[in-house]
């Protein structure tokens, strides 16, 4: 069955310095990717996504992730980072059997230490 | 600007009490999906609706109903709520045809008592 994973339940970093969430998916074919956002108090945001063109994806607020299908990963990184990308990030993908659905990770929360 | 409204931020209840949660979308977007959301496990789909009068069972739909008369507006129905039904409650809608965006709402926190 399809599912993703999402590595950390948590990830603590300094301001200024590189973020990285990590993200394992598992499908029978190439598949769509994303990365929603959460902020305190604040209804999800599609941060990026990934749908077969170029590997390498930008988002909005300095975010980028990589499909690496060898790897079968999609991981979230930022070169430096804010105090205001603290939130939740999910990691999904459509699922194979309707593409009405979509298959949520669990979870990443991201803490920013000044 | 997609807007998707949520008809409370907060809602408390008693065990065995009817419980309407509303969502509204501005944008003419044909699919409407109800989650919720509990820590650590991510997103859960309870149903959707892909147009009016339409609706299709997601991963958990026992002890939920949902109502979608317009297209505007998608209803989750609990209709005897019970504590295990304590949650964040997401609404969602997505054009038809359009896989990768799904607009969310702010979200309904639910406390059964």
């Amino acid at each position: 069955a399809q599912s993703v994973t999402q590595l950390d339940s948590h990830v603590s970093v300094s301001e200024g310095t590189p973020v990285l969430l990590r993200c394992n998916y598992s499908s029978s074919y190439s598949p769509s990717l994303f990365w929603y956002v959460q902020h305190p108090n604040k209804g999800l945001q599609l941060l990026l996504k990934y749908t077969s063109a170029a590997t390498l994806v930008k988002g909005i607020n300095g975010f980028e992730a990589e499909f690496k299908k060898s790897e079968t990963s999609f991981h979230l990184t930022k070169p430096s980072a804010h105090m205001s990308d603290a939130a939740e990030y999910f990691c999904v993908v459509i699922s194979e059997d309707s593409n009405y659905q979509l298959i949520w990770g669990a979870g990443t929360k991201l803490i920013i230490k000044p | 600007d997609v807007k998707v409204t949520q008809s409370s931020r907060y809602l408390v209840k008693r065990t065995g009490e009817k419980v309407f949660l509303e969502c509204v979308q501005d944008m003419d977007h044909e699919n409407m999906f109800w989650y919720r959301q509990d820590p650590g496990l991510g997103l859960r789909l309870i149903y959707f609706s892909y147009d009016v009068k339409m609706k299709e069972k997601g991963d958990i739909p026992e002890g939920y109903s949902v109502s979608r008369e317009k297209k505007e507006r998608f209803s989750l129905i609990l209709e005897s709520a019970s504590t295990n039904q304590t949650s964040m409650y997401l609404c969602a809608s997505r054009r038809q045809g359009v896989e990768d965006t799904q607009y969310f709402g702010p979200g309904t926190r639910l406390t059964v008592l």
